[in-house]
C-alpha cells in the first residue's frame, strides 16, 4: 500500500470548516483513499472513501487532487466531537481479504471553543 | 448499518491466565475480520487476519501460539490471549470487512494483566 503522509496535528476553532490534507504521491492507479477517525479509547470510525472523484456524505468531503496525489477531508462546521486523531490510509478497494489496511500516525485534530 | 461489536470492553486478569475477546458484526457478514493491537500514544498495529473456515494468518513477529484465532461464523472471530502476561497489557480492536471493501471497527477492549 502507498505510504501516506499527513501533519501531526491541527486546531480548529469550534463551527469552522477543519481542512485536514494528506499526501500520497506514490499511490497507484487501483488504490482509494479511505480516511477514518479514533475518538480516545474508542475503536476507528470510518469517515470516507473515494477513487478519483470527490466525495461527499453527512460526516464529511473528500477532495482528491486529479493527479490523485493528495487529498483533503473537510468537516465543514467541526464541534467539539470532531476532536480525534484523523487517519489516511490508501490501498487497494473491493473485498479482498488481502486488502488490510495501514494505519501511520495520522493527524490530530483539535477542535476548540 | 456497519455494526461490530467487541465483548468485554475492558478485562482485568492475573499474569499466567487466559482471556478471550469476541468480536461480532451485527449487521453484516463478514468473511474476514482484522485483529489489531494498539499501545498508548501509539497507532494500531495488524496482529492478525482471521478467515471464516479457516486458519488466520499472522503478521510478522506475532505469536500465533499465543494469540488464537477463531473465526467459527460469518458473523464472530474469538482472540484468546494465553497466558497472559504484563507486556501484553494493550487496546485490542477488531474490524470486519464490508462486502464493499470497507473495514467497520469494534469499540475495542482494554485488556490489564497484573
Amino acid at each position: 500500500d502507498a505510504k501516506t503522509t499527513q501533519p501531526p496535528s491541527m486546531d480548529c476553532a469550534e463551527g469552522r470548516a477543519a481542512n485536514l490534507p494528506c499526501n500520497h504521491s506514490t499511490i497507484s492507479g487501483n488504490e482509494y483513499v479511505y480516511w477514518y477517525r479514533q475518538i480516545h479509547s474508542q475503536g476507528p470510525q470510518y469517515i470516507i472513501h473515494g477513487l478519483k472523484n470527490n466525495e461527499t456524505n453527512e460526516m464529511a468531503s473528500l477532495i482528491i487532487t486529479e493527479d490523485r496525489k493528495s487529498s483533503t477531508l473537510i468537516l465543514p462546521h467541526a464541534t467539539l466531537r470532531d476532536t480525534a486523531v484523523y487517519y489516511c490510509i490508501v490501498r487497494v478497494g473491493g473485498g479482498n481479504a488481502g486488502n488490510m489496511l495501514t494505519f501511520g500516525g495520522g493527524t490530530r485534530l483539535m477542535v476548540k471553543p | 448499518g456497519a455494526v461490530v461489536s467487541q465483548h468485554p470492553s475492558r478485562v482485568i486478569c492475573k499474569s499466567g491466565t487466559s482471556v478471550k475477546i469476541e468480536c461480532r458484526s451485527l449487521d453484516f457478514q463478514a468473511t474476514t475480520m482484522f485483529w489489531y493491537r494498539q499501545f498508548p500514544k501509539q497507532s494500531l498495529m495488524l496482529m492478525a487476519t482471521s478467515n471464516e473456515g479457516s486458519k488466520a494468518t499472522y503478521e510478522q513477529g506475532v505469536e500465533k501460539d499465543k494469540f488464537l484465532i477463531n473465526h467459527a461464523s460469518l458473523t464472530l472471530s474469538t482472540l484468546t490471549v494465553t497466558s497472559a502476561h504484563p507486556e501484553d497489557s494493550s487496546f485490542y480492536i477488531c474490524s470486519a470487512l464490508g462486502q464493499t471493501g470497507t473495514q467497520y471497527f469494534g469499540p475495542g477492549t482494554r485488556l490489564l494483566v497484573l
